[in-house]
């Protein structure tokens, strides 16, 4: 089975710099995976990491530490529009099924 | 272009009846998923197909049945509906070993009165 830990609220301003941790226990890592979900939407991809280290996506960046258990994403120059749910999500060796974290809402204000 | 169809967006129906939500992807994936998202935003898996053949089935009720006719369908059929059972559906389709992980559809807001 797995366990995935995220904050379930942060706050942020616009134009800052925000960091949402995610650690997780698996049984078999095979990757994990960040997905944005705006109110009333779907979740969309937002990253994946199955290395070690950090992945760098525009604004968006997605760390890995499997030694640790851990990932973060970081969003830089925040935008009005990125106020929305983050979901962590860990998919396990020998199947594609994505375990999902509770998510974290962030609020970004002006 | 969508590239993970579901419908209704919307279905509110009474406690006791049978109800079902129907998803389509053109992405040509080959597996398929059945995701709830209950009050507290969680989105759990149900249900996984992978080329028409059931792969994963987690603990939910047999109320619940999953029919996929073809790898680019998966419909979910619920039986004797429950208030309990009000949450938001997501399909979600992948490649078996995706880097990209999911891509979900819009989601059915299922609300049992």
């Amino acid at each position: 089975g797995q366990n995935i830990d995220q904050p379930t609220e942060m706050t942020a301003t616009e134009g800052a710099i925000v960091q949402i941790n995610c650690t997780y226990q698996t049984s078999g890592f095979n990757g994990l995976f960040w997905y944005q979900q705006h109110a009333g939407e779907a979740p969309t991809f937002l990253s994946y990491n199955v290395l070690d280290g950090l992945e760098e996506k525009g604004r968006f960046s997605s760390f890995l530490s499997r030694s640790k258990g851990y990932s973060y994403l970081l969003l830089k120059e925040l935008q009005m529009k990125d106020s929305a749910s983050y979901l962590c999500a860990v998919r396990e060796r020998g199947g594609n099924k994505l375990t999902f974290g509770t998510g974290t809402q962030l609020k970004v204000e002006l | 272009d969508t590239a993970v169809s579901q419908t209704p967006k919307y279905l509110v129906t009474q406690m006791g009846n049978d109800k079902s939500i129907k998803c389509e992807q053109n992405l040509g994936h080959d597996t398929m998923y059945w995701y709830k998202q209950d009050s507290k935003k969680f989105l759990k898996i149900m249900f996984s197909y992978n080329n028409k053949e059931l792969i994963i089935n987690e603990t939910v009720p047999n109320r619940f049945s999953p029919k996929s006719p073809d790898k680019a369908h998966l419909n979910l059929h619920i039986n004797s509906l429950e208030l309990g059972d009000s949450a938001v559906y997501f399909c979600a389709s992948s490649q078996a070993s995706g880097g990209r992980g999911y891509t979900f559809g819009s989601g059915t807001r299922l609300t049992v009165v």
